[in-house]
């Protein structure tokens, strides 16, 4: 089993949306969790960036981590056309190998 | 300022044949990581660099693989008689440091598509 869970997809929704994505982790030490962006051809950028548990919103995103049920979301407001990309899932611990483990990422397409 | 910038952009070889990737991390950046990308996968840890601090190896698949960072800035990857699952992107990425905190935020290049044929 995988130590980051993330449903492929695709996700299509329609513009004006509300999106909703997640990934599930089994490792109880990884303590900064984050989400990538990555369009076709392109490296991962970072859209978010939380440190242990709670909730942080940058404009139209909100990042929410449950340190409890092990268990991340991003919600993406009034989707985009030009949010369509690949959302991957990061997380890393607070000690040690500071390497980020990836979700294998979310296909996104939203529809004008 | 340039974010990291990798080269090539694209290559072919053949199986068998050995190749170098190279990465130019952000200016002033001490970590430096390199990450595989197999089609429809996850990024997948190869290695890293911090400062003058021996690399983590722990993630390269083989013995076939190999990095160095010369002058705690540019990195190449070498993979040696490749084969075809080698085949995926290569990811370069560097972060202001490795001590915790929103200074060790990794930033990305474009990558680095690797074709063995």
């Amino acid at each position: 089993q995988k130590e980051v869970e993330q449903d492929p997809g695709p996700l299509s929704v329609p513009e004006g949306a509300i999106v909703s994505l997640n990934c599930t982790y089994s490792n109880s030490a990884f303590q900064y969790f984050m989400w990538y962006r990555q369009y076709s051809r392109k490296g991962p950028e970072l859209l978010m960036y939380t440190y242990s548990s709670g909730n942080k919103e940058d404009g139209r995103f909100t990042a929410q981590v449950d340190k409890s049920s092990k268990y991340i979301s991003l919600f993406i407001r009034d989707s985009q056309p030009s949010d369509s990309a690949t959302y991957l899932c990061a997380m890393s611990p607070d000690t040690g190998r500071r390497a980020l483990t990836f979700g294998s990422g979310t296909r996104l397409q939203v529809q004008p | 300022g340039a974010g990291v910038s990798q080269s090539p952009s694209n290559k072919v070889t053949e199986k068998g044949k050995d190749v170098e990737l190279r990465c130019d991390p952000i200016s002033g950046h001490t970590a430096l990581y390199w990450y595989r990308q197999s089609l429809g996968q996850g990024l997948e840890f190869l290695i890293y660099f911090q400062g003058n601090s021996a690399p983590d190896k722990s993630g390269l698949p083989s013995d076939r693989f190999s990095a160095e960072r010369t002058g705690g800035s540019v990195s190449t990857l070498t993979i040696q008689r490749t084969q075809q699952e080698d085949s995926a992107v290569y990811l370069c990425a560097s972060s202001e440091s490795y001590s915790g905190g929103r200074t060790d935020t990794q930033y990305f290049g474009p990558g680095t598509r690797l074709t063995v044929l």
